[in-house]
């Protein structure tokens, strides 16, 4: 069975705090994504991966194939941050399967 | 503003009914994704379209379904609708399909009585 799992499921950190958010996958992938997901319920895509790293102002996705993993990096955390956080994955098939998310609070 | 526009944002309704949510996807976009997210399951894909076609179905109910019109907006009817039907739905949509990246909208949210 293809499965996505996140970890950790919540976070709590103080504000300028390093986080790490991880993604780990069952076999190899197409793509991964990289979302937020606000209380108010929208989604917002922050990146897509096929390999490497990527970075977008504070954030910062990287990927390694071999071993089936992501991580999402927050720099500089600030309680903007506050957001669900969601690794989904495309298996050649584009359909997307999520994990279960990471509640990330940032405390001031 | 995502340039994904859903329609309705709430909609409150009985078991029984059937209710349509619409979606006009980002210029230019030619594929739309509809997803289903509810607090027992988390976030489920249920179909994809792509320039009007059928393209990739998920975990959709047989009395759910979707199409994509001409103009390239869809719409997805959901019908003899459960109290477990009640739930977020999300439409996104890229420019072709696989590995071009995907824009939300901000979602409808169901709420079946």
């Amino acid at each position: 069975k293809n499965e996505v799992e996140q970890s950790p499921q919540n976070l709590t950190a103080q504000e300028g705090e390093f986080i790490t958010i991880n993604c780990s996958y069952s076999v190899g992938i197409s793509a991964l994504h990289w979302l937020q997901q606000h209380p108010g319920g929208g989604i917002v895509s922050l990146f897509m991966l096929s390999s490497g790293k990527k970075k977008h102002g504070r954030l910062i996705a990287t990927i390694n194939i071999q071993e089936k993993h992501s991580s999402l990096h927050i720099t500089a955390s600030h309680p903007r941050d506050s957001a669900v956080y969601i690794c989904a994955v495309e298996w050649g098939n584009e359909k997307l399967t999520f994990g279960t998310g990471t509640r990330l609070t940032i405390i001031p | 503003d995502s340039g994904v526009t859903q329609t309705p944002k709430h909609l409150i309704t009985a078991t029984g009914q059937r209710v349509t949510l619409r979606c006009s996807p980002r210029s230019g976009d030619l594929s739309v994704y509809w997803y289903q997210q509810s607090l027992d399951q988390g976030l489920q894909f249920l179909i994809q379209y792509y320039n009007g076609e059928e393209r990739a179905k998920g975990n959709i109910l047989e009395r759910f379904s979707a199409q994509q019109f001409p103009d390239l907006h869809s719409e997805l009817n959901l019908s003899s609708l459960e109290l477990g039907d009640s739930a977020l739905y999300f439409c996104a949509s890229s420019p072709r399909g696989q590995n071009y990246g995907y824009t939300f909208g901000s979602g409808t949210r169901l709420t079946v009585v």
